[in-house]
């Protein structure tokens, strides 16, 4: 079974219009992270949480916000999309036993028209 | 500060030859060092992990890595690649504060029959 689900896992959007991708789990595992990952580089980390406290890359744009409402949800706003936000954006996990250890899911690609 | 460097961006193997991807990390401390590999579309899949112990690590589908603090490396290695291994190569160094991950360039393996 899934560990990491994201949904949907492609998504369409216009210049400027609001989108969410949502993450959710299946571990109960308290930290949870978003990374923006463009075509030929690697994931580049834009916030986490560890647990309900939000921690937030220097460098992530106020453009992109993130909401945890409970241990197993975790969604990307992004507030109005341009055309080089366009990327995969992957959620990834960490807890439980092994804090070390960032378990992803299979990510949602975001195509800005 | 960490940092992870893939010499290697593409590399080209023949079905059943052996392979090595080369892994060179900075890290104050003794680091934690991971391996993931990418499909394309696809999120990254854990394939082998070192935190401490034994230097020649295994992973999943007849993976191995070796850590040589004295190179500062952790290179991945399969005996016998097989032509489903292509794909974009992560390696990664984790701090044991905080669990960030510092992610390489990426190493993509094209495989020959």
């Amino acid at each position: 079974d899934a560990m990491v689900i994201q949904n949907p896992r492609y998504q369409v959007t216009q210049f400027g219009k609001p989108v969410t991708l949502s993450c959710s789990q299946t571990l109960n595992h308290n930290v949870m992270y978003w990374y923006q990952q463009k075509s030929s580089q690697a994931p580049k980390l834009l916030f986490h949480y560890y647990d309900k406290d939000f921690n937030n890359e220097a460098d992530t744009p106020d453009n992109f916000q993130s909401r945890r409402p409970n241990t197993s949800f975790c969604f990307l706003d992004i507030r109005s999309p341009g055309l080089g936000d366009a990327a995969m954006y992957l959620c990834a996990l960490a807890g439980g036993g092994d804090q070390e250890t960032q378990y992803f899911g299979p990510g949602t690609r975001l195509l800005v028209l | 500060a960490q940092s992870v460097t893939q010499p290697d961006i593409h590399i080209t193997v023949s079905e059943g030859a052996s392979l090595e991807l080369r892994c060179n990390y900075s890290y104050g401390a003794t680091p934690y060092l991971f391996w993931y590999v990418q499909s394309p579309g696809q999120g990254l899949q854990l394939l082998l992990k070192y935190f401490s112990g034994d230097t020649l690590v295994q992973g999943i589908k007849g993976f191995e890595a070796e850590f040589k603090r004295s190179q500062s490396s952790f290179n991945l290695r399969k005996p016998s690649v097989h032509w489903s291994d292509a794909a974009e190569y992560f390696c990664a160094v984790g701090n044991n504060a905080g669990n960030m991950l510092t992610f390489g360039g990426g190493t993509r393996l094209m495989v020959k029959p």
